[in-house]
């Protein structure tokens, strides 16, 4: 069974620059979700989806982060205009179920970014 | 609410000897309980999970932690260390998204040190 599939695996851009990172999840997931992983730090939800609809976004900068989940499959997250503080590991996970809390999540590799 | 504090940001053991990494929780609501491992440059992989059957949980690669509600705690554990098992461990507990729907809440994370 193919996994959680990301990319790029790595960006670097300059303030104030734009980017987006693309996730494929495990076929037949409904939910997918996006985290954020400081250096030194947990992951940190930034968005969840359940098939093409958002279930939670509280954590979202909606000021410069957008997501969406097109068709209920891949996704795309983007950050316009990026800053120094969202240099960090972005992390796309998807699991079976879109409401069970006892549910497995399945993380992919991850796209590190780095803001200079 | 839910929370997760992980005892340690740093744990170091020789070869052979026994892995404690520490996790207690903090959750308004039933607690479910993750145990995930992170390899550089790698995403997360799960180790093991609580869902409320047996306290005692077995995980791959030889893991296994115990929930302890009197203590609040989901303590890893591995008899014996293999210079393989190093990597940074993440504790996380299932809380509720604002659609009541299943989201973790991971700790800051404890880096294993393996020593020959």
């Amino acid at each position: 069974e193919a996994g959680v599939a990301q990319s790029p695996r790595y960006k670097i851009i300059e303030k104030r620059q734009s980017v987006a990172f693309w996730c494929n999840p495990i076929s037949g997931h409904a939910t997918l979700y996006w985290y954020q992983q400081i250096l030194g730090q947990g992951p940190k939800l930034l968005i969840q989806f359940q098939n093409n609809g958002v279930v939670d976004d509280s954590q979202l900068p909606k000021d410069r982060f957008s997501a969406e989940r097109l068709k209920g499959v891949d996704s795309t997250l983007k950050i316009q205009p990026a800053k120094l503080e969202d240099s960090a590991v972005y992390l796309c996970a998807s699991s079976l179920v879109a409401t069970a809390r006892t549910d497995t999540q399945y993380f992919g590799p991850g796209t590190r970014l780095t803001v200079l | 609410a839910q929370s997760v504090t992980q005892l340690g940001s740093h744990v170091s053991v020789s070869e052979g000897a026994l892995v404690l990494l520490r996790c207690n929780y903090s959750s308004s609501v039933p607690p479910y309980l993750f145990w995930y491992v992170q390899y550089p440059n790698q995403g997360l992989q799960l180790l093991l999970k609580y869902t409320s059957a047996a306290t005692l949980v077995k995980g791959i690669n030889g893991f296994e932690a115990e929930f302890k509600k009197s203590e609040t705690s989901f303590h890893l554990t591995k008899p014996s260390a293999h210079m393989s098992d190093a990597a940074e461990y993440f504790c996380a507990v299932s809380g509720l998204g604002s659609s009541n729907t299943g989201k973790l809440i991971f700790g800051q994370g404890t880096t294993l040190q393996v020593k020959p």
